[in-house]
């Protein structure tokens, strides 16, 4: 049975660094890519970055001179860096793996992980 | 980027037919994905490549695409169907996008 498991610190303060973990079990890391959703409190769902093989990663514009996604596939971790946080940084992050296929579709969610940005 | 619009809201009563649209220029030339998330939980994937359901998603959820809509109907729907609804499509772009999402509402 896949299974995604996010963790993390539950608060972070402004202007520093936000670092998650995504556990993957019941499926290859090598096999799929995997992505970082973030969803505001109230608000909608967006894109953060995916990571998919061999090193190579691509970032949602918006947030891509902040943002570090990377493996280590032996311990089954898709890691997220997000610096120079902001109250606007604050939401519900989700690890989701991704179908490759062509323009594919996230087939199974972590329960999420809830950051908060505050001093 | 590429644009995804939904209305904030939609309203129906039991047994009846809810329909979720999901506009985007010439979004019918893409591959268009849904997600239900209900409150505290994450997302589920409810239909796929436009009109494919994932295995344990009833058969009351369709889908179709063209043009510049996508649309997700609901058919007799339930009370365990009220959730929000998100579209999700990639555009020009190798990035994918989500509509803000639809608040489905069983009176």
């Amino acid at each position: 049975q896949v299974q995604l498991l996010e963790s993390g610190p539950g608060l972070v303060k402004p202007s520093e660094t936000l670092s998650l973990t995504c556990t993957v079990s019941g499926v290859s890391i090598d096999n799929y890519y995997f992505n970082w959703i973030r969803q505001p409190a109230g608000k909608g769902l967006e894109w953060i970055g995916r990571f998919y093989g061999s090193g190579r990663t691509t970032y949602n514009p918006s947030l891509k001179s902040r943002v570090t996604i990377s493996v280590d596939s032996s311990k089954r971790q898709i890691s997220l860096r997000l610096t120079s946080v902001t109250a606007a940084d604050t939401a519900m992050y989700y690890c989701a793996r991704e179908v490759i296929t062509f323009h594919s579709y996230f087939d199974y969610w972590g329960q999420g992980t809830l950051v908060t940005v505050s001093s | 980027s590429f644009v995804l619009t939904q209305p904030p809201s939609v309203s129906v009563a039991p047994g009846t037919t809810a329909r979720i649209t999901c506009g985007g220029t010439n979004i019918g030339s893409d591959s268009v994905h849904w997600y239900q998330q209900k409150p505290g939980q994450a997302p589920v994937l409810v239909m796929y490549y436009d009109t494919d359901r994932p295995s344990g998603i009833p058969e009351r959820f369709s889908g179709s695409n063209s043009g510049n809509t996508a649309t997700l109907t609901i058919s007799r729907v339930e009370d365990g169907d009220e959730a929000d609804y998100y579209c999700q499509a990639w555009g020009t772009s190798d990035d994918p996008v989500f509509g803000g999402g639809t608040k489905l509402t069983v009176l």
